[in-house]
Parts: C-alpha cells; sequence; structure tokens
C-alpha cells in the first residue's frame, strides 16, 4: 500500500547545528515528493521537491536526498535557527489526481 | 506567488448548524484544489479532491452528504460541514495547484469547534 512514515516524531537541535529529518515511504510508484514546515496554527509551508529522476535537491539552506532503492528521503536544514522550529512534513504524490499522502510529521525544535 | 486565502480561520457554532469555509487561490488558477483535515499532533488526512466544474472525488470514509464541496471557479473551492456535531470539531486546511503533480500551496487553516 500506499504510505509515507517518519522515523522520529521530534529532533531537537542547537542554534547554528544541522538538522536532518528522515522520512520512509513505501510506494516505489511515486515519483515526486515535497517537504512542508508547519507552524501552529497555520497551514503547510512548501520547502523544498524532488522527483524521483533526481537523488539530491538544493535549496536555501535545505538539501533533500532521495534514496529511491530504499525508499527513504531526508531533509537537511543548514545552520538551524529558532524561526525553523515548526513540524516538518513529508509528502508523496501517490494517486492518480495528484493527491499528497502525508507523513506523520516530525516536530523540530530549536534551542537558543 | 501562489498564494492560497481561506476563510474563515477561526468558527464556533452550535451543533446542528452548517458551517462553510472558502479557499480561494489569489494568485493563480487553480486546476485542482484539496480539502484537508487534522487532529492536533496528528498529520493531514485527505478528504477530498475537487476538481473546476465537476464533482469532487472523497475518500474513503468521508461523507459526500455531510461535507459539500463546490468548486465553481478555477479561484474557489467551498467546502460545507453540514449540521454540524461537536466531533466534527477539527482544523480543516485546503490547498491549491496549477496542475495535477504540481506542488500544492495551502491556506492558513480553518478550526473549527462545534459546541
Amino acid at each position: 500500500g500506499e504510505s509515507v512514515g517518519l522515523h522520529l516524531p521530534t529532533l531537537s537541535v542547537q542554534e547554528g547545528d544541522n538538522s536532518i529529518i528522515n522520512c520512509a515511504y513505501s510506494n516505489s510508484a511515486s515519483d515526486y515528493f515535497i517537504w512542508y514546515k508547519q507552524e501552529s496554527g497555520k497551514g503547510p509551508q512548501f520547502i523544498i521537491d524532488i522527483r524521483s529522476n533526481m537523488d539530491k535537491r538544493q535549496g536555501q539552506r535545505v538539501t533533500v536526498l532521495l534514496n529511491k532503492t530504499v525508499k527513504h528521503l531526508s531533509l537537511q536544514i543548514a545552520a538551524t535557527q529558532p524561526g525553523d522550529s515548526a513540524v516538518y512534513f513529508c509528502a508523496g504524490h501517490g494517486g492518480s489526481q495528484g493527491n499528497l499522502i502525508f507523513g506523520k510529521g516530525t516536530k523540530l525544535s530549536v534551542k537558543p | 506567488g501562489a498564494v492560497v486565502s481561506q476563510h474563515p480561520s477561526w468558527v464556533i457554532c452550535k451543533s446542528g448548524t452548517s458551517v462553510k469555509i472558502e479557499c480561494r487561490s489569489l494568485d493563480f488558477q487553480a486546476t485542482t484544489m484539496f480539502w484537508y483535515r487534522q487532529f492536533p499532533k496528528q498529520s493531514l488526512m485527505l478528504m477530498a479532491t475537487s476538481n473546476e466544474g465537476s464533482k469532487a472525488t472523497y475518500e474513503q470514509g468521508v461523507e459526500k452528504d455531510k461535507f459539500l464541496i463546490n468548486h465553481a471557479s478555477l479561484t474557489l473551492s467551498t467546502l460545507t460541514v453540514t449540521s454540524a456535531h461537536p466531533e466534527d470539531s477539527s482544523f480543516y486546511i485546503c490547498s491549491a495547484s496549477k496542475r495535477v503533480r504540481q506542488p500544492q500551496h495551502f491556506g492558513d487553516g480553518t478550526r473549527l469547534s462545534i459546541l
């Protein structure tokens, strides 16, 4: 079946350190993945996406790595800042209508 | 760009009331809009997919007659929770995308509390 899940429910890092958030998926047919950031009381905010024909994509302070062999996705945040504190979701396209399947979420807490 | 506006952001009403939530794409035309429900400390659960000019596709377990979706234009979709009860209290979030398999852009959600 289709599912996207996260390894860790919470992650606490020191300000300035790098953060790595992991995600596993089960549907080998998924060809598009997105990372979202959700702050309390708000909707998810697009961070970065990656298609299955790539294994790495970089944005501003963020990098997404895709390992199709083990069906694993990760989000790396460089020099983590207090403003990065939020819940991070990975999502994969699993349906014919383009609907996303969301992972459970990882809560990132940044200690000053 | 790609701004999605959701209204209202917060609503409290009595049991039995019907509540309408609007989702608008402000700076792009959304072929497809999605409605999600999110309980505290949980992930987003897709309720239905809405394509402009056609009937919405509901996920298994979501009652069509309870959650009415209308996508009358390329910039507006509405979700009406009919005869709402306390168990319908939740955070409802919409998203919109320009085309299928393009990034979805989310509204800021509507917190619905039914007394």
